[in-house]
């Protein structure tokens, strides 16, 4: 079965400090990988992807991430975190149009904290 | 460029009264459309998916239903609410799978939080 996890409910960090929002996958075949971000009371922002080619995907704001086939992970990374950084962040999976409409499956979402 | 639409906003509804929820996506044709619902600011459930008009297909039994009577139009509707189905529900789209090979992102509207009493 595909499955995303996210093992930190929440991630505290000081502003000016490097971030990293951890998310580990299970698919099989080629695995499609996003990240998004939601602020209270809004809908999801999409921040980036990864679908094949380098391993180090580069995002909206400032982020990247760092597929890693191996540990099964896609990582999420800030070198330089900000205040306005704080929201929820979810990691999802995405099936092939032929599973199931190609429908996003996601992780629990991890609280970031940013503190000044 | 492409946008979409959700509203109501926000709902207060009492137990047992109808539902309609609606989302149209504008700039694209046959998309794919989702219907998500996030339950205690967090987890994602997907309710609902349409690769196509009057093609919906459902992911877990609910009292909830949904239609897409035009290519851009998706509606979520119940007959009668249950206190459990208080929650904050997303629309999203998606480039339909006719034209991309490798499933892209998926973008999503500002919700609706319906709260039943």
């Amino acid at each position: 079965a595909q499955s995303v996890a996210q093992p930190e409910d929440q991630v505290n960090v000081a502003e000016g400090n490097p971030l990293t929002v951890k998310c580990t996958y299970s698919v099989s075949g080629n695995p499609y990988l996003f990240w998004y971000v939601q602020y209270p009371n809004r809908g999801l922002q999409f921040l980036l992807k990864y679908i094949t080619g380098d391993n180090l995907v580069k995002g909206s704001y400032g982020f990247e991430a760092e597929f890693n086939k191996s540990q099964t992970s896609f990582h999420l990374k800030k070198p330089s975190a900000l205040v306005s950084d704080s929201a929820l962040y979810f990691c999802a999976v995405r099936l092939p149009f032929y599973n199931q409409g190609g429908k996003l499956i996601f992780g629990q979402g991890t609280e970031l904290s940013v503190k000044p | 460029s492409q946008t979409i639409h959700q509203w109501p906003a926000t709902l207060v509804q009492p137990v047992g009264s109808p539902l309609s929820l609606e989302c149209t996506v504008e700039g694209t044709s046959n998309p794919n459309l989702y219907w998500y619902r996030q339950a205690a600011g967090r987890g994602l459930q997907l309710l609902f998916y349409s690769v196509g008009i009057g093609q919906i297909s459902s992911e877990v039994p609910q009292n909830l239903s949904a239609s897409r009577p035009q290519d851009r139009q998706f509606i979520l509707s119940s007959k009668k609410l249950l206190l459990s189905d208080s929650g904050f529900y997303l629309c999203a789209w998606s480039v339909g799978p006719l034209r991309a090979g490798i499933p892209g992102e998926l973008f999503f509207g500002e919700g609706s939080r319906l709260t039943v009493l």
